[in-house]
């Protein structure tokens, strides 16, 4: 059964830095990997999808990593800024169907 | 224009009453799932129903109905409602197989149910 893992719970880091957030995987059969951004009492926005073929993906200042072999995925935020304070949540979709979620990052970011 | 809605957004109801959720993606999307997020934030999926059939059923108890008239909609019905019960909703939905990717999930803006 996968596990999905996200760690730390909770970031705080002061404007300008770069960060890197952590997700962690039980079962590599996965089809891909989704990362989403979840604002307080919003839904959830997806940021970017890896595919299991992938190795990562970026759009602006996000970039998704995937290592399968290990069990992990990063998202790395460069230049962050008091707009990227949000939860994030990395899901994993796997071989039966099934969609993951690990428990979340909550981000601050310091301004 | 919402790639996926839900209705009602807020919703407060006594114990023991009977309410639906509904949704609907204007997504062309295939597959529609329904999700429960508890007090502490933990996504935990419901249902998952492809093309009006249910393909996940994720041990939910049976006062937990799904129906999917189409593919489009896919409405969450609830009877005898506990104090348990209360959370937030989401609708999501998602395509397999389209242009070569697999499954990005769109999320509704969520349900908030509060059972009293």
């Amino acid at each position: 059964k996968q596990e999905v893992t996200q760690i730390p719970a909770a970031l705080s880091v002061p404007e300008g830095e770069n960060l890197v957030l952590n997700c962690s995987f039980t079962d590599s059969a996965i089809y891909n990997l989704q990362w989403f951004r979840q604002d307080p009492g919003k839904g959830l926005t997806s940021l970017l999808l890896i595919q299991s073929s992938q190795r990562e993906q970026t759009s602006g200042r996000l970039n998704a990593s995937l290592d399968k072999s290990s069990g992990r995925s990063t998202l790395y935020i460069a230049a962050s800024q008091p707009g990227d304070s949000a939860t994030y949540l990395c899901a994993s979709k796997n071989r039966d169907d099934k969609i993951i979620f690990g428990k979340g990052t909550r981000l601050h970011i310091l301004p | 224009d919402t790639a996926v809605s839900q209705t009602p957004k807020y919703l407060v109801t006594q114990m023991g009453n009977d309410k639906s959720i509904k949704c609907e993606q204007n997504l062309g999307h295939d597959t529609m799932y329904w999700y429960k997020q508890d007090s502490k934030k933990f996504l935990k999926i419901m249902f998952s129903y492809n093309n009006k059939e249910l393909i996940i059923n994720e041990t939910v108890p049976n006062r937990f109905s799904p129906k999917s008239p189409d593919k489009a909609h896919l409405n969450l019905h609830i009877n005898s409602l506990e104090l348990g019960d209360s959370a937030v909703y989401f609708c999501a939905s998602s395509q397999e197989e389209l242009a070569g990717v697999i499954g990005e999930l769109f999320f509704g803006e969520g349900s908030r149910l509060t059972v009293l």
